[in-house]
This record gives C-alpha cells, sequence and structure tokens, in this order.
C-alpha cells in the first residue's frame, strides 16, 4: 500500500538541540514538501524538492535545513536556530514537477508532532 | 502577499443538511484551488480539485465552485453524516507551491 511515512509520531527535544524528522514515501512522486502547521494557521511551506540532490527554500526555511538524496526519502532538520519550533511538521508529496505540479494534488503523511521545552 | 481566508469558527449543522464552506483569496490568481480534508492528528487528504476555467466540480456528495471574479471558492457537503465531521482546508495552486487556508471545522451532529 503506498503512502508516506513520518516517523516520529511524537518527539520531544531540549532546547538547544538539532533533531531530525523522518519522511519516507513509496509513491514514486518527483516533488516531496515539509510543511509546519501552528494552531489557527494555515500550513506553511519550509523546503520542496523537486528532483533529488535539489531542493528550494519556502517561506519560513530559517532555521530549518532538508536534504533530498533519495528519491524516497526527504529529512528535516530543526536546527537550534529555530526560534520557535514547537508545531506540527507535516511532509508531501506529488507526482507533478513544473507546471504539471499545478494539478497535482498533495499526498500527505500524518505528521510528526515536535514539542521543545 | 497572498491571503486565503477560511471561516475560523466552527460550522455546526444537523445530519442530512447542506454544509457549505466558503475560502475567500485576494493577492492572487491561482490557476487551481484544490479542497483537503483533516482529521485530528492526521495530515490533510485531498479532496477535489477546480481549475479556474471551471464554475463547478462534483464528486459524489461534494461540490466545488471557483469564482475568480469574485475571489471565492464554495465548498458543499450534500446529506452530511457525523462522519463528514473534520477541518476542511482550501489551497491554491501556485508554480511548485500551495498556499493554504487555516481551515474551517465542520461539526456534523447526529
Amino acid at each position: 500500500d503506498g503512502g508516506i511515512t513520518q516517523s516520529p509520531k511524537y518527539l520531544f527535544r531540549k532546547e538547544g538541540q538539532n533533531v531530525t524528522l523522518s519522511c519516507e514515501q513509496n509513491l514514486n512522486h518527483d516533488a516531496m514538501y515539509w510543511y509546519r502547521q501552528d494552531p489557527g494557521q494555515g500550513l506553511r511551506l519550509i523546503y520542496y524538492s523537486q528532483i533529488v540532490n535539489d531542493f528550494q527554500k519556502g517561506d519560513i526555511a530559517e532555521g530549518y535545513s532538508v536534504s533530498r538524496e533519495k528519491k524516497e526519502s526527504f529529512p528535516l532538520t530543526v536546527t537550534s536556530a529555530q526560534k520557535n519550533p514547537t508545531a506540527f511538521y507535516l511532509c508531501a508529496s506529488s507526482i507533478g514537477t513544473g507546471r504539471s505540479s499545478y494539478n497535482s494534488p498533495l499526498h500527505f503523511g500524518n505528521g510528526t508532532r515536535l514539542t521543545v521545552t | 502577499s497572498q491571503k486565503i481566508e477560511q471561516n475560523s469558527e466552527a460550522l455546526n449543522i444537523q445530519e442530512g443538511k447542506t454544509a457549505t464552506l466558503t475560502c475567500n483569496y485576494t493577492n492572487y490568481s491561482p490557476a487551481y484551488l484544490q479542497w483537503y480534508r483533516q482529521d485530528p492528528g492526521r495530515g490533510p487528504v485531498f479532496l477535489l480539485l477546480i481549475r479556474e476555467n471551471e464554475k463547478e466540480k462534483r464528486k459524489e456528495r461534494l461540490k466545488v465552485t471557483f469564482d475568480t471574479t469574485l475571489k471565492q471558492s464554495l465548498f458543499h457537503i450534500t446529506a452530511s453524516q457525523p462522519a463528514d465531521s473534520a477541518t476542511y482546508l482550501c489551497a491554491l495552486g501556485g508554480f511548485n507551491k500551495f498556499y493554504f487556508g487555516s481551515g474551517t471545522k465542520l461539526n456534523v451532529k447526529p
């Protein structure tokens, strides 16, 4: 059964520590995305990648880093530079890239809830 | 910058009635608009996509309209059921980016 797997579901870290969130997909999708969701706000794009070894900053990339060494994997690192890291993080993928990304729906994982204290 | 507005107040309706959710946007001319359903603690699930040259799209009990003059989309669920209770998000399609509203929570009471 194809889909996107995010792990772990809950993650707790101390302030000042870097933490990496895992995202794996077996949908053979080219494009992958990381969003952050906070209460009362829309999903905000952190980073996206259209192809292996290439990625672009989204609207709130500061304090985050990503890698795309394999098509199936797009891990997100929340660094100590991120001022307000506690949030619900969602990974997504879509089949299309470029102009075809317009009409390609996003497939989401079930998220990782990160709490930093 | 673009702004997407969905009613932040929950919509409470009785089972069997039609639920209508609104998505308004400004400073943007999307070629596509999508609707997603999100259950608590889970990722959004894609429901429907409508293109700018389409006025209306239907899928089973769901109907979406897209008025590019009003910059508004309406999402209807007919014959609503308690299982339809969830948060519904609209998303505007951009080049390699999707901009999401904050969602409207729908409560369908039996």
